[in-house]
């Protein structure tokens, strides 16, 4: 099955700065992948997701990068504000239909004031 | 904006107990999901649903597990013989359509003691 790697596993970066989560995916024929942001006790919220038939994807400040030869996509959050804290997930999927999401392990961004 | 949602927000069982978490999906969606993420580790999934049958299911999907949507709304985990292990939190999620995003709901606490 599909295995998704996250690195890094904290990331603290000052307010302002831009900051970078990577995640590399096992199988090729996976084409959709999102990103969720979780709060503390709430439920992942999708912030921003791509398809494979697409290299690039931007909304306001963040970012999505996908390199399907290596096989990893990235998250590019810029001008990083307080509410920006909290742990993101990416996650990739196989085919359609109804295929469950296959989750990296997170990475918790911590903003510096 | 519609949401999907779940109760109860925290549910406290006793080892080999049977619970069933309750979740309302978006009203237009068709897919249906069920996902764990026991504390500090990754989302898994567990089921997806869809046309009033299971679609896909992981390997900790077995057989004392179940999901039902008994009406037009609700969507349901059933969990027959509670196990130590059980204890995490669980995500229902629901899709408009297959290749389409997921929406999750806040999550359901289970606490097996």
């Amino acid at each position: 099955g599909e295995n998704v790697e996250q690195h890094p596993s904290t990331l603290s970066v000052q307010e302002g700065d831009s900051a970078v989560i990577k995640c590399t995916y096992s199988d090729s024929a996976s084409n959709y992948f999102p990103w969720y942001k979780q709060e503390l006790g709430k439920g992942p919220q999708l912030i921003i997701d791509i398809r494979s038939n697409v290299g690039e994807k931007k909304d306001q400040r963040i970012a999505v990068t996908l390199n399907k030869t290596a096989k990893h996509f990235s998250l590019h959050i810029t001008e990083t504000q307080p509410e920006d804290s909290a742990v993101y997930f990416c996650a990739a999927r196989l085919g359609g239909g109804a295929d469950g999401l296959t989750f990296g392990k997170g990475t918790h961004l911590i903003i510096q004031p | 904006e519609p949401e999907v949602t779940q109760t109860p927000s925290h549910q406290v069982t006793q080892m080999g107990q049977e619970v069933i978490l309750r979740c309302v999906p978006i009203s237009n969606h068709l897919y249906f999901y069920w996902y764990r993420q026991i504390l500090g580790q990754k989302v898994e999934f567990l089921v997806s649903f869809y046309n009033n049958e299971i679609s896909e299911k992981s390997e900790i999907f077995d057989d004392q597990f179940s999901v039902e949507r008994p009406d037009g709304s609700n969507f349901t985990l059933k969990i027959r013989s509670t196990k130590l292990e059980d204890s995490a939190m669980y995500f229902c999620a629901s899709s408009r359509a297959g290749w389409e995003k997921l929406f999750f709901g806040s999550g359901t606490q289970l606490s097996v003691l």
